[in-house]
């Protein structure tokens, strides 16, 4: 059975703090990956990921796939409050979603 | 407990006709979203139903494209005179309430319009 685990599923920080987010796969014929940032409305696309080992940087955010080990991590240093939200990591060729991580990050 | 269920899972229409997406949400949750994901796209959002307000039509790429909730559950979105570019996998989520920002999303449809 296809499947898409995130960890941790919440974490709380402070403002500065740097944080790893985790997303683990296992998915018949993969394509890609991809995180979203959710907040309220609709989650925002952050990064698509299709080569393992090549990192995607966008500002503090940056992320890197391991096709070997079916993973991913999202990074994001210095955070921010503004960078709380729901945080996830979606698997194609189904576009399969994980739970998400909630990140609240404190002043 | 059951999940959000879309239906048909994969449709092929023919362009220039209507098609119509069905969404099933969770019981008792009173928000629910259509979203389409084109290839190589990142998720675009369509609309949003919020209990009994007026829905967010802003993503709504064209009039050729509406949606309905009926009784606050069961959602239908309708695509009139599909053209090519219409064709996405089409995802329908849900969630229980205003103060949680978690969705739970549906399998999807897939449209090929050909």
């Amino acid at each position: 059975e296809d499947k898409v685990v995130q960890s941790p599923l919440s974490l709380v920080v402070h403002e500065g703090d740097t944080v790893t987010l985790n997303c683990s796969y296992e998915v018949t014929n993969f394509r890609s990956l991809l995180w979203y940032k959710q907040e309220k409305k609709a989650p925002t696309f952050l990064f698509m990921l299709t080569s393992s080992g090549i990192e995607k940087k966008s500002g503090r955010l940056s992320s890197i796939l391991d096709k070997k080990e079916l993973s991913s991590i999202l990074n994001i240093t210095a955070t921010q409050t503004g960078d709380s939200a729901i945080y996830l990591c979606a698997v194609r060729n189904d576009m399969r979603f994980g739970a998400g991580t909630r990140l609240t990050v404190k002043p | 407990g059951a999940g959000v269920s879309q239906s048909p899972s994969n449709k092929v229409t023919e362009k220039g006709k209507d098609v119509e997406l069905r969404c099933d949400p969770i019981s008792g949750h009173t928000a629910l979203y259509w979203y389409r994901q084109s290839l190589g796209q990142g998720l675009e959002f369509l609309i949003y139903f919020q209990g009994n307000s007026a829905p967010d039509k802003s993503g709504l790429p064209s009039d050729r494209f509406s949606a309905e909730r009926t009784g606050g559950s069961v959602s239908t979105l309708t695509i009139q005179r599909t053209q090519q570019e219409d064709s996405a996998v089409y995802l329908c989520a849900s969630r229980p309430n205003t103060g949680s920002y978690e969705q739970y999303f549906g399998p999807g449809t897939r449209l090929t319009v050909t």
